[in-house]
């Protein structure tokens, strides 16, 4: 059964901060890995997909990396801002398309 | 494009009620998905849907639950008779499973407290 993990649960940084999300998955034979944001009393957004056979995928100052064979993910901001705040999902897709999600990592970034 | 609809936003209902949710996923995705997201937790799947049929519905509680999907459009799960611990946010989602690199497309969700 895939289980995924993210590490730090919460994380407060100063505006400006470049950082690291990270997510942990125990079965590697994934399709792809999804990282999604979650505002408070809203939907889930997608933010970077990546396929199993690409190492990283990025969007502005969004880069996903996908290091499948030790079933390790990190999401990396940079220059971050105050509307950054919000909670990242990770997300890992096996061969139905179904999703198992982390418990997130809940970023505030303070002005 | 119109996003994942669903409603209501928001019910509350007493434990041994019933209640029921209505999804209208993104025009042309075939698959559609029912999570639960408990406070805290990352959301969870119910039940997906490859047009009208069902793909998985391993992790539904099926004493208590159940989803249909009429016509291989609209979406309903209902809640039979309610538990507290049924208090979560229930998500619907959408893909377009022939494009490989399609992500999934949430709504965002009906928020059930059960008191």
């Amino acid at each position: 059964k895939q289980e995924v993990t993210q590490i730090p649960a919460a994380l407060s940084v100063p505006e400006g901060e470049n950082l690291v999300l990270n997510c942990s998955f125990t079965d590697s034979a994934i399709y792809n890995l999804q990282w999604f944001r979650q505002d408070p009393g809203k939907g889930l957004t997608s933010l970077l997909l990546i396929q199993s056979s690409q190492r990283e995928q990025t969007s502005g100052r969004l880069n996903a990396s996908l290091d499948k064979s030790s079933g390790r993910s990190t999401l990396y901001i940079a220059a971050s801002q105050p509307g950054d705040s919000a909670t990242y999902l990770c997300a890992v897709s096996g061969s139905a398309r179904q999703l198992t999600f982390g418990s997130g990592t809940q970023l505030t970034v303070l002005p | 494009e119109a996003g994942v609809a669903q409603s209501p936003r928001y019910k509350i209902i007493e434990k041994r009620q019933s209640v029921a949710f209505w999804c209208n996923p993104i025009s042309g995705h075939a698959t559609l998905y029912w999570y639960q997201q408990i406070l805290g937790q990352g959301p969870k799947l119910l039940i997906q849907f490859q047009n009208n049929g069902v793909v998985d519905d391993s992790q539904l509680p099926k004493d208590r639950f159940s989803a249909e999907r009429l016509k291989g459009v609209d979406s309903t799960l209902k809640i039979q008779p309610a538990k507290l611990e049924d208090s979560a946010v229930y998500l619907c989602a959408s893909s377009n499973r022939d494009r490989v690199d399609s992500p999934l497309h949430f709504g965002n969700g009906t928020r059930l407290t059960v008191t």
